[in-house]
């Protein structure tokens, strides 16, 4: 049993290049999110989802696309890397009823 | 959305009990108080969860006051390997989705 599982852990990005995030689960959990966190900062949601495809926005979601395709799936895009997305993202699942929310070890993400 | 107020920075000698506040004077009546801890690096951990009763489990107690206004968490025994940021969050249910809002914490250094 994984639990969250995201890929790449680290990725140095030139701006304008794009990637993307992925984030796997193994607990048959409905919700899925990403979060990012700056230095010295809180997590802030980007975007999330309720189920197999659906998806929404979260407080900072402009610069990012997201897509849950499958349920244990969930993929953060970035299609024209910023500097300012320069951060580490943390992913994670849970179900409407459940108590806590499971995070993956996160991805540290550098764009120069 | 309710908000959560806690200090930023507190420290426990080893074997001691850490008692951590947390204020959310906004809370609603249906959300819950959760707290989570972040270790240097990781991803965000469940610690505990409670609505209006006093919690334990085997990592910590919730005392949450009888208003809500206010809830404590306390690590009985802090260990060197408690050191880590804890965030004291209010569940948003607006849509049933609950999202997690993360604020900037309570910085817990554990000294021998």
């Amino acid at each position: 049993n994984a639990g969250v599982t995201q890929t790449p852990k680290f990725r140095v990005l030139k701006t304008g290049q794009s990637m993307t995030l992925l984030c796997a689960q193994d607990m048959n959990h409905e919700y899925m999110y990403w979060y990012r966190q700056d230095p010295g900062m809180g997590l802030r949601l980007i975007h999330y989802s309720v189920g197999e495809g659906t998806t929404a926005k979260g407080e900072v979601p402009d610069g990012y696309n997201v897509s849950r395709l499958k349920k244990q799936n969930f993929l953060l895009g970035l299609e024209s890397a910023a500097p300012s997305q320069t951060s580490v993202y943390f992913c994670a699942s849970g179900d409407p009823t459940d108590y806590g929310y499971t995070f993956g070890s996160g991805t540290r993400l550098t764009v120069v | 959305d309710a908000k959560t107020t806690q200090p930023p920075s507190m420290d426990c000698a080893e074997g001691r009990a850490a008692n951590l506040p947390c204020n959310h004077s906004t809370i609603s009546g249906n959300e819950y108080v959760y707290w989570y801890r972040q270790i240097h690096s990781q991803g965000p951990q469940y610690i505990i969860h409670g609505l209006k009763n006093n919690e334990t489990n085997e990592m910590a107690s919730l005392i949450i006051t009888e208003d809500r206004k206010s809830s404590t968490l306390i690590l009985p025994h802090a260990t060197l390997r408690d050191t880590a940021v804890y965030y004291c969050i209010v569940r948003v249910i607006t849509d049933s989705w609950g999202k997690l809002q993360f604020g900037a914490g309570t910085q817990v250094v554990v000294t021998p």
